[in-house]
Parts: structure tokens; sequence; C-alpha cells
């Protein structure tokens, strides 16, 4: 199995909703990685988990909260979102700890977000 | 500052060879990566390149002059499924994966 899934695909929020994105990789992959991605931009790094623990917080406002439940699972928590935050949500994986092996990265299909 | 140079445009003729280049001034170096990346899909990894050189993989091949600070990412025979973004991307000293904005192919007929 080399893929990292990602869900859901699409989701449309208001400003006061609260939603969930998940990410599952099966990979035995150490190091997971929460991206955001705006379109013909390349992607902004959020969130890495390294050995289930969160590594590095790019200065993510506090409306997104990332979780990592077991080292297969991440999730982003989503609350009082801004349309600002539209942006394909991408999810990736990678072999051994962030010092070590980022750059060789597999990622998800993505959760195209839209905040109305 | 940290920044990483790639054209935004290119466009080529099906059957034909592109290179796509990519200048950086980082950090430090541990690496440098090109990822392919088709409109509303996720980025592929496609090479990886730490030493001088030219790293071959099939229709693909990545070079990497660590002195100029330069590499190019080259396709060959290109067919019509070629038509996406190009990610050039450096790891710094710190292990932090630094982007290009990427070069869209149109590959025409």
């Amino acid at each position: 199995d080399t893929e990292v899934t990602q869900t859901p695909k699409h989701l449309v929020m208001g400003m006061t909703n609260k939603k969930s994105l998940k990410c599952e990789q099966h990979m035995g992959h150490r190091a997971m990685y929460w991206y955001k991605q705006k379109a013909k931009k390349p992607p902004e790094l959020m969130f890495v988990y390294s050995y289930e623990k969160l590594s590095i917080n790019e200065s993510v406002p506090s409306r997104f909260s990332p979780e990592c439940p077991n080292s297969s699972l991440l999730n982003l928590h989503l609350h009082a979102l801004q349309p600002e935050d539209s942006a394909l949500y991408l999810c990736a994986s990678s072999q051994g700890g962030p010092d070590r092996d980022v750059g060789k990265l597999f990622f998800g299909s993505g959760t195209q977000l839209s905040v109305l | 500052g940290q920044n990483i140079d790639q054209p935004t445009e290119m466009t080529a003729t099906e059957g034909a060879i592109v290179q796509i280049n990519c200048t950086y001034q980082t950090s430090g170096f541990n690496g440098l990566f090109w990822y392919q990346q088709h409109a509303g899909e996720a980025p592929t990894f496609l090479s990886y390149n730490v030493l001088d050189g030219l790293e071959e993989k099939g229709r693909f091949s990545s070079f990497l002059s660590r002195s100029k600070g330069y590499s190019y990412l080259l396709l060959k025979e290109l067919q019509m499924k070629d038509s996406a973004s190009y990610l050039c991307a450096v790891r710094d000293s710190n292990y932090q994966l630094i982007w290009g904005a990427g070069t869209k192919l149109i590959i025409k007929p």
C-alpha cells in the first residue's frame, strides 16, 4: 500500500461551522504533514508530526488544529474559518522524521475546501 | 532570504524534448526534488538529486550543479499526459523544504 488517503475530497463550510479533515497512511511512515495550496501557488507547510509528536507549526492560526491519534492517522480540525482559507489542503507522509527524509513526500489527493 | 526561480510557463510539442530550469539560493543545501502536479491533483515525486550530475529515470532526467545553484528537469518523448505543473523544491540546512512556484508545461499536438 503506497497510498495516502484523504477525506473528504471536497468540503464546503460556513464561517461558523466545525469540520475535520482526515488523512491515513499504512506505509509505516513516521512523519506526517499538512500543507495548504492556493491555485497556481506552491504548497505551504502548516504542520509536521514526527513520531506522533507535533514538531513544526508554521505560525498557523488557531482556527486550524491538528491532531495525530496514532502513527497512521492525521486530522485537521477546522473552526471559524475565513473565506481566504479556501484552498486545497494536502496531507503528506515521509518515511522517517522530517530531518532525515523530508522531501520525498507521498501526498494524498487533497481536500478542496471552500469557506462561504 | 531563500529563493527558488523557475519559469512560469512553457510550451512544447508532443514527441519533442523540453528542459525546465530551476535556480536556487538557500540557507544550505540537503537535496533538490522535482514534483509533478496535474491540475486539481496532489504533487507526485519525480526525482531527487543531492550530488552533482544527471539522474535518469525513464523519459525523465534531472541534473544538478551545486556550485551554480542550478538544476533542470529534462522530459523526452513528450506525451499529452505530461501537461502539468513541475515543482522544484530544495531542502535547506534545517531540512526544511523550500518550494519554487512551479512551471506550467503545456503540450501541444
